[in-house]
This record gives structure tokens, C-alpha cells and sequence, in this order.
């Protein structure tokens, strides 16, 4: 799987939007972005993923440029319950594998 | 349509002593994950296992674990002779078996082992 590349953290304000960087650049032409987090203390919770298109679902929108070796995760209106650690992981979505998880984004939302 | 289920949610031994933690997975799925989350560090894949089959136990120390996913009932993870070290969350994960959603882990609550 390719390494990805997160900030440790970021703020923001809520009702604003957040916009979460991931840097991949040795992605593979197979590999897809996926995106969870962690609210403390509780389990991971998947929020989106996507190969080359933007993506959109209730939770949240995923931006991947076109070269594919970057990304951004935007949560359009962050309430202060969206404070929690991202993570963004590449693998290939074939078979059932393991999920590597790196240190994530820790972000903050901010009354 | 129950999520994955862990139980206990939190479980505490005394060193020497046996933990047993179990995971029921989404209905529908097959594939069942563990990982461990130590105090103030990042998740660790331990094992992946199908009904009967562990598929991958790359990330399971070498003693004292094992896991099992029985045709019928839930997956457990078990320590034996837990030490201080085994402190941590454990998370489950299932997945379906087939299908674009069978590239998606949803996750329990996890269990919240105390060595005292």
C-alpha cells in the first residue's frame, strides 16, 4: 500500500467547512483513497473513498486531483462533534485486507 | 440492522489471568478483523480471519494470543497470561463478502482491556 502523508492537526471553526490534506504520491494506478476517523475513544468509522472522481455522501466530500497523488477530505459544515482524528489510507480494493492506519489528522473544531 | 458488536466493553484481569473478547460481525458478513490500539498510539492490524479460517495473523504477537472465527457464533480474541503491556482498546472489524462494499471495514465499539 502507498504511504500517505497527513498534517498532525488542524482547527476549525465550526459551521465552517474543514478541508483535510492527504498526500500519496506513489499511489498506484489500482489504489483507491480511503478515509476514516476517530471520534476519542470510539471505533473507526468510515466515511468515503474513491479511485479518481470526486466523491460525495452525507457524511462528506473527497477532491482527488488528477494526478492522483493528492487528496482532500471536506466536511462542508463541521459541528463540533466532527472533532476527531482522520485518517487517510491507499490500498487496493481487491480481497479483504488489513487497513493501515498512520497517525491521522487530529482536528479540532472550534466553537 | 445491528452494527458489529464487541463485548465486554471493558474487561479487566489480573497479570496471569485469561481474557477472552468477543465480536459478533455486521449480518451478512464474513470477514472479521482485529486491531489493538495501545495507550496514546496509533491502531495495529493483528489478524483477519473468514469463518474457520484465520487469513492473515501477520500482526498477532507470537504468544499468548489467538483468534478464532467459528462457523457458528461470534470471533474471539484471546490473550493468555496477560501482562501490564496488554493494556489497550481492542477493535473489531467486519466486512461483506462480496461486492464494491466488501472493500469497506465497519468497526465496533471495541474493548477496553485493564491489566492490573
Amino acid at each position: 500500500d502507498a504511504k500517505t502523508t497527513q498534517p498532525t492537526s488542524m482547527d476549525c471553526a465550526e459551521g465552517r467547512a474543514a478541508n483535510l490534506p492527504c498526500n500519496h504520491s506513489t499511489i498506484s494506478g489500482n489504489e483507491y483513497v480511503y478515509w476514516y476517523r476517530q471520534i476519542h475513544s470510539q471505533g473507526p468509522q468510515y466515511i468515503i473513498h474513491g479511485l479518481k472522481n470526486n466523491e460525495t455522501n452525507e457524511m462528506a466530500s473527497l477532491i482527488i486531483t488528477e494526478d492522483r497523488k493528492s487528496s482532500t477530505l471536506i466536511l462542508p459544515h463541521a459541528t463540533l462533534r466532527d472533532t476527531a482524528v482522520y485518517y487517510c489510507i491507499v490500498r487496493v480494493p481487491t480481497g479483504a485486507q488489513k487497513l493501515v492506519f498512520g497517525q491521522g489528522t487530529r482536528l479540532t473544531i472550534n466553537p | 440492522n445491528a452494527g458489529v458488536m464487541q463485548n465486554p466493553r471493558h474487561l479487566v484481569r489480573r497479570r496471569g489471568q485469561e481474557a477472552r473478547l468477543r465480536c459478533s460481525p455486521m449480518k451478512g458478513h464474513s470477514h472479521v478483523y482485529w486491531y489493538r490500539q495501545l495507550p496514546e498510539e496509533g491502531l495495529k492490524f493483528m489478524v483477519y480471519l473468514q469463518k474457520e479460517n484465520i487469513i492473515d495473523e501477520s500482526g498477532m504477537p507470537k504468544e499468548r494470543f489467538s483468534a478464532e472465527f467459528p462457523k457458528e457464533g461470534p470471533s474471539i480474541l484471546r490473550i493468555q497470561q496477560v501482562v501490564r503491556g496488554d493494556s489497550a482498546a481492542y477493535f473489531c472489524a467486519s466486512s461483506p463478502p462480496g461486492g464494491r462494499a466488501k472493500n469497506i471495514q465497519y468497526f465496533g465499539a471495541g474493548t477496553r482491556l485493564s491489566v492490573l
